[in-house]
């Protein structure tokens, strides 16, 4: 089955920096990768997601990568902020087959104003 | 989207007993999860609530420890049994509305701690 790493598991960042978080993926067949963000106390939200037959996806200060050659991809965000801080998931599935996503392990995003 | 109340958000229990949570979503869906997600890790699914049917189990995860029920397409419930502090836990329902998109809505989530 998919197996999905993550990392950093925690980071920590100055209002205003960047942040990236990384995953890699096993699963050649994966071809949706997600992105999920988890405030305190509530369940995780999609931010964001990429397709295998996309490179690079933006939505304002957000950003994916994908390098299917390698298995791995990418979240950027910049200008952080201290809503920024949260809990981060990244995962792959295979849209068309089993498609219930694999997660890595989170990252614990902190931006410190 | 998806709005999916779980009940309830939280509770703290006594070992060998059992809770049951609800998890009711605003419109009918075909798919739904439950996940476990214990302190500081990842999002784990014990089974997939198959409407009408037994739910479909994933490795480590049995019916007898995790009964589910799926009575129609917007409600379902996830029995914990037997609890042992090792199942205090985060326990999220979770759906698929289905479509190209792939997104999964999750519930916020019920808060077992298991004395």
């Amino acid at each position: 089955g998919e197996n999905v790493e993550q990392h950093p598991s925690t980071l920590s960042v100055q209002e205003g920096d960047s942040a990236v978080i990384k995953c890699t993926y096993s699963d050649s067949a994966s071809n949706y990768f997600p992105w999920y963000k988890q405030e305190l106390g509530k369940g995780p939200q999609l931010i964001i997601d990429i397709r295998s037959n996309v490179g690079e996806k933006k939505d304002q200060r957000i950003a994916v990568t994908l390098n299917k050659t390698a298995k791995h991809f990418s979240l950027h965000i910049t200008e952080t902020q201290p809503e920024d801080s949260a809990v981060y998931f990244c995962a792959a599935s295979t849209r068309g087959g089993s498609y219930i996503p694999t997660f890595g392990r989170g990252t614990s995003l902190i931006v410190h104003p | 989207s998806a709005v999916i109340s779980q009940k309830p958000s939280r509770d703290i229990c006594q070992r060998g007993t059992s809770l049951t949570i609800q998890c009711q979503v605003d419109s009918q869906v075909t798919m739904m999860f439950w996940y476990r997600q214990q302190p500081g890790q990842s999002l784990t699914l014990i089974a997939t609530a198959n409407q009408g049917s037994e739910a479909t189990y994933e490795s480590g995860f049995v019916i007898d420890k995790f009964p589910i029920s799926r009575p129609n397409l917007t409600f379902s419930t996830l029995t914990v049994s037997n609890m042992s502090p090792e199942d205090s836990s985060i326990y999220l329902c979770s759906v698929d509305r289905g479509g190209d998109t792939g997104e999964l809505f999750f519930g916020e989530g019920s808060r077992l701690t298991v004395l």
